[in-house]
């Protein structure tokens, strides 16, 4: 089974608007990290926001919120006041256990439009 | 300021060739990890190390090797080069385990070609 999961190839929204990136999960681990990470055009990539599984609050980071429902398994990404340089890939990446190593999911091209 | 760095950044080779991608940081972590990048996988784990002389296999490891003999420096060899080891190669780096964040930095990347 996919460790995780991004349904959304691809999205689309309009400048200033809110969007909502999904990512799911599947671990039987009790201790894990969930991570994303934008990667624009030029290629590199860049890390957006972390998430623990014993972090008792959502994780924000500016614009940048991680909408955690630890009973289904999400951690879905928000972007709220999209800009044109929001237009990348994100992925949203597991690490679990005391490990280091990431799974990553196919990501979402997330398109932002004037 | 701390970096990672990747040479080069773009490779051209021939099949059967020896390749050796170059991964360089001066986090000073601990960790440094490999991923290959292709359409429809996202980023998939070739080899990492926790350490020096610690090398680990991925999930894609076949074709390939890493040696660590040092903090700042993991390179990446591909022993024969076939076309299927086309892809875009990230190195990363992360300061340690646990619980903590341990987030990943990753270098610019190496677009590599095999004809």
């Amino acid at each position: 089974a996919q460790k995780i999961t991004q349904t959304q190839p691809g999205m689309f929204v309009q400048e200033k608007e809110a969007v909502t990136l999904d990512c799911t999960y599947d671990t039987s681990d009790p201790s894990y990290g969930l991570f994303w990470y934008k990667q624009p055009s030029s290629g590199e990539m860049i890390f957006l926001i972390y998430q623990g599984s014993y972090d008792q609050q959502n994780a924000t980071e500016g614009r940048y919120s991680l909408n955690f429902q630890k009973a289904r398994k999400s951690a879905n990404l928000v972007i709220s006041a999209s800009q044109l340089g929001d237009s990348a890939m994100y992925f949203c990446a597991m690490r679990e256990g005391s490990g280091s190593r990431l799974t990553f999911g196919e990501g979402t091209q997330l398109t932002v439009n004037p | 300021d701390a970096e990672i760095t990747q040479s080069p950044r773009h490779k051209i080779t021939e099949t059967g060739r020896q390749v050796t991608l170059a991964c360089h940081q001066t986090w000073n972590h601990n960790n440094m990890f490999w991923y290959r990048q292709d359409l429809g996988h996202g980023l998939r784990l070739i080899h990492y190390s926790y350490g020096v002389h610690d090398t680990n296999k991925g999930e894609v490891s076949d074709g390939y090797s890493v040696s660590r003999s040092n903090t700042e420096d993991l390179p990446l060899t591909l022993e024969s080069a076939a076309s299927s080891q086309t892809s875009v190669y990230f190195c990363a780096s992360s300061d340690g385990g646990g619980i903590a964040k341990n987030i990943q930095y990753f270098g610019a990347g190496t677009r590599l070609s095999v004809l």
